[in-house]
């Protein structure tokens, strides 16, 4: 089975705090995602990466930032948190060699920004 | 460009009654349709898909959907709610690189 792994589950930040969320697959999977999940707004997609070092954005980059140095793993980086950036967070991977593109999520991190 | 609608934010349905939940898509290339759920606290799950093909579709724990092409829908049903399909339910379209797009999500409550 694909595993899709977050580093944290739950996170309490202050704003300001320079936010890194982890997210590792053990798939070979090229294609990673991560999204912001907010209630009545549904999945947002922040960014995405096709393979090492390369990064797209997704509908709401701002204030966000991301890093693909291996292929297994896919880091969200908040330079400097705010309160609108309390959300849940999503980690997801896909691969090429699959037609439909089936996505695969992790846990999600319950991030909060007091 | 692709998006999908889902209809219903909140549906409640009786122990054993028929689950409906309702999703539009719009989509200029023939479309790749998921329905994924997520249960508290945990990510999602895919719960069935479709491409071409048979336009029924069924997926895990007793859920099928139906592709209408003429009225662009993709509703997922079950004839009978359990308990443990309390959840949020999330319709999704591919579009292009790969990337997909989700509705709002539909929460349902089963009452006992």
């Amino acid at each position: 089975d694909v595993k899709v792994t977050q580093s944290s589950r739950y996170l309490v930040k202050r704003t300001g705090e320079k936010v890194f969320l982890e997210c590792v697959q053990d798939m070979d999977h090229e294609n990673m995602f991560w999204y912001r999940q907010d209630p009545g707004l549904g999945l947002r997609l922040i960014y995405f990466s096709y393979d090492v070092k390369m990064k797209e954005k997704g509908d709401i980059p701002e204030g966000y930032s991301v890093s693909r140095e291996k292929k297994e793993r896919f880091s969200l980086i908040l330079e400097s948190a705010s309160t609108n950036q309390t959300s849940m967070y999503l980690c997801a991977s896909s691969s090429l060699r699959d037609r439909l593109g089936e996505q695969y999520f992790g846990p999600g991190t319950r991030l909060t920004v007091t | 460009a692709q998006s999908v609608t889902q209809l219903g934010s909140h549906v409640s349905v009786s122990e054993g009654a028929l689950v409906l939940l309702r999703c539009n898509y719009s989509s200029s290339v023939p479309p790749y349709l998921f329905w994924y759920v997520q249960y508290p606290n945990q990510g999602l799950q895919l719960l069935l898909k479709y491409t071409t093909g048979a336009t029924l579709v069924k997926g895990i724990n007793g859920f099928e959907a139906e592709f209408k092409k003429s009225e662009t829908s993709f509703h997922l049903t079950k004839p009978s709610a359990h308990m443990s399909d309390a959840a949020e339910y999330f319709c999704a379209v591919r579009g292009s690189g790969n990337q997909f797009y989700f509705g709002t999500g539909t929460s349902l409550t089963v009452i006992p």
